[in-house]
C-alpha cells in the first residue's frame, strides 16, 4: 500500500540558508501535519492542513512557513536556518473529512542538518 | 492545551516477558489514543489505537486499555520479541477531525534474548 512519501530523507544547509521540504500524503488523505522531532525528544507539532487550509498551528517559528497545494501534497519552506533547526522532520496524513480523528500516518522523515 | 505524560522513560524486559507502558492525558476531551512504535532512523508506525467509548482493544500481542475517568491509558506487550525493541510514543488528541496529535515523551523498550 502506497505510504507518505517525504522528500528528500536527507538534507545538510548552511546557516542562515532556506530549505524546502516536501510532503505527498496516501491517496485520498485531505489532512497533513508536519511535525520536528529533536534528537531523543518527541514529535512536536508545527502546523496541519485540511483541503489545502490551515487547520491548527503548533510551535511553527515565524521563518517557517507551510502550505498544502491542490493534489493535496504540502511543502514547509525555512528560511534563516539556524543551528537548532537541525531535526527530524516528519510529515504524516490522515483522512479529516469524516468529523472524527482517523489514523495518522508518518513518513520516514527529512533529516535535516544545518552547520 | 492537552499535555500527555508517560512513563517509564526506559523499560529493559527480558525475551518472552510482557511489558507495561503507561500515560495518563490531562484534557478530559481528548479522545483517540493512538500508540506508535519508533525504529532507529525511521518514521513512527501506528501500532495500535483507541477511542473513549472502548475500554480496552486488543491485537494479537498488544493490547491498549484505557480509563476515562482517570485520563490514563496503557499498553501492554505480552511475549516480547526481540524485534519489539523500539521507542513506544502515546498520543492524545481531541478526535473532531484532522485534530493534531500531542505525543508522550517517549519510552524506549529493551528487549533481551
Amino acid at each position: 500500500a502506497a505510504g507518505v512519501i517525504q522528500s528528500p530523507r536527507h538534507l545538510i544547509k548552511e546557516k542562515r540558508e532556506t530549505a524546502t521540504l516536501k510532503c505527498y500524503p496516501i491517496p485520498r488523505h485531505d489532512t497533513v501535519y508536519w511535525y520536528q522531532q529533536g534528537p531523543g525528544q518527541d514529535p512536536q507539532f508545527l502546523i496541519s492542513f485540511y483541503e489545502k487550509m490551515q487547520s491548527d498551528k503548533g510551535s511553527i517559528p515565524d521563518r517557517f512557513s507551510a502550505q498544502q497545494f491542490s493534489d493535496y501534497h504540502s511543502e514547509l519552506n525555512m528560511s534563516s536556518l539556524e543551528l537548532g533547526d537541525s531535526a527530524l522532520y516528519f510529515c504524516a496524513s490522515s483522512l479529516g473529512r469524516t468529523g472524527e480523528d482517523t489514523e495518522a500516518f508518518f513518513g520516514q522523515g527529512t533529516r535535516l542538518t544545518v552547520v | 492545551g492537552e499535555n500527555v505524560e508517560q512513563h517509564p522513560s526506559t523499560l529493559s524486559v527480558q525475551e518472552g516477558d510482557s511489558a507495561v507502558i503507561k500515560c495518563t492525558y490531562s484534557d478530559s476531551a481528548s479522545n483517540y489514543f493512538p500508540w506508535y512504535k519508533q525504529e532507529l532512523g525511521k518514521g513512527p508506525q501506528l501500532i495500535i489505537d483507541i477511542r473513549s467509548n472502548v475500554g480496552e482493544k486488543k491485537d494479537q500481542r498488544i493490547a491498549v486499555t484505557l480509563n476515562k475517568t482517570a485520563k490514563h491509558f496503557s499498553l501492554h506487550i505480552t511475549e516480547t520479541q526481540p524485534e519489539d525493541s523500539a521507542v513506544y510514543f502515546c498520543a492524545a488528541s481531541m478526535g473532531l477531525g484532522n485534530t493534531p496529535l500531542v505525543f508522550g515523551k517517549g519510552t524506549r523498550l529493551s528487549v533481551i534474548a
